[in-house]
């Protein structure tokens, strides 16, 4: 089984509607990260969270939120979905032990806005 | 300012080496990294360098750091089809213990 699951896989949607992409791990890591991936702009971070109660934005965090409902479950919601945040999402999952802070990479989702 | 810059193609021929070349801009970077994407999935890690080391060997891989002039390479011996993929550079970024990615690198290889 995988140990950093994202739902859904694939979702299209229309611009003005509110979308949840979940993300879930069975890794027992504390730290939890979302990022969006576009052609020729690599990975940019939008949110991260080092434990439950700990919250912080990433470069682009404007029109995203997120829940840290627990340590394994942290979910990212576009509030009202416009085009250009069409892309394809990541989660990803770290232990915050490891001195080199390697990060454990879900399959992403990928989001259509019409 | 935070940016990790490598350049978007390579297309190399099966069995002779890939250079992969990458700047960075944050000069405490503790770790730098290379992370592998094959098609439809997520990133995994494939090496990564400690930034008092100027080279790191592991199998077919070799990475160079040159920090005076802040530049990272991943070399592919061999390269194989199974290498086909998107190779990111990365940076962990002192200041807030996050990592900074570039834009990618698309490998492709011709036969």
């Amino acid at each position: 089984d995988a140990d950093v699951t994202q739902t859904p896989r694939n979702r299209i949607t229309k611009t003005g509607k509110r979308i949840m992409l979940e993300c879930s791990q069975t890794k027992g890591h504390d730290r939890m990260y979302w990022y969006r991936q576009d052609p020729g702009l690599g990975l940019r971070l939008i949110y991260y969270s080092f434990d439950v109660k700990d919250i912080n934005k990433g470069e682009i965090s404007d029109g995203y939120s997120v829940s840290r409902q627990a340590q394994a479950k942290f979910s990212l919601s576009l509030e009202s979905a416009i085009p250009n945040q069409t892309a394809l999402y990541f989660c990803a999952t770290s232990d915050g032990e490891t001195s080199y802070n390697e990060q454990f990479f879900g399959p992403g989702t990928r989001l259509t806005v019409l | 300012g935070e940016d990790v810059e490598q350049s978007l193609f390579l297309s190399v021929r099966e069995g002779d080496s890939s250079v992969i070349n990458c700047t960075y801009t944050d000069s405490s970077s503790t770790y730098l990294y290379w992370y592998k994407q094959e098609p439809g999935a997520g990133l995994q890690l494939l090496t990564y360098i400690f930034s008092n080391m100027d080279m790191k060997q592991d199998q077919r891989l070799t990475v160079l750091l040159n920090k005076k002039d802040k530049h990272l390479s991943l070399r592919i011996a061999d390269t194989q089809t199974g290498d086909s993929a998107i190779y990111f550079c990365a940076e962990l970024y002192s200041s807030a213990s996050k990592i900074i990615f570039g834009s990618g690198t698309r490998l492709s290889i011709r036969p």
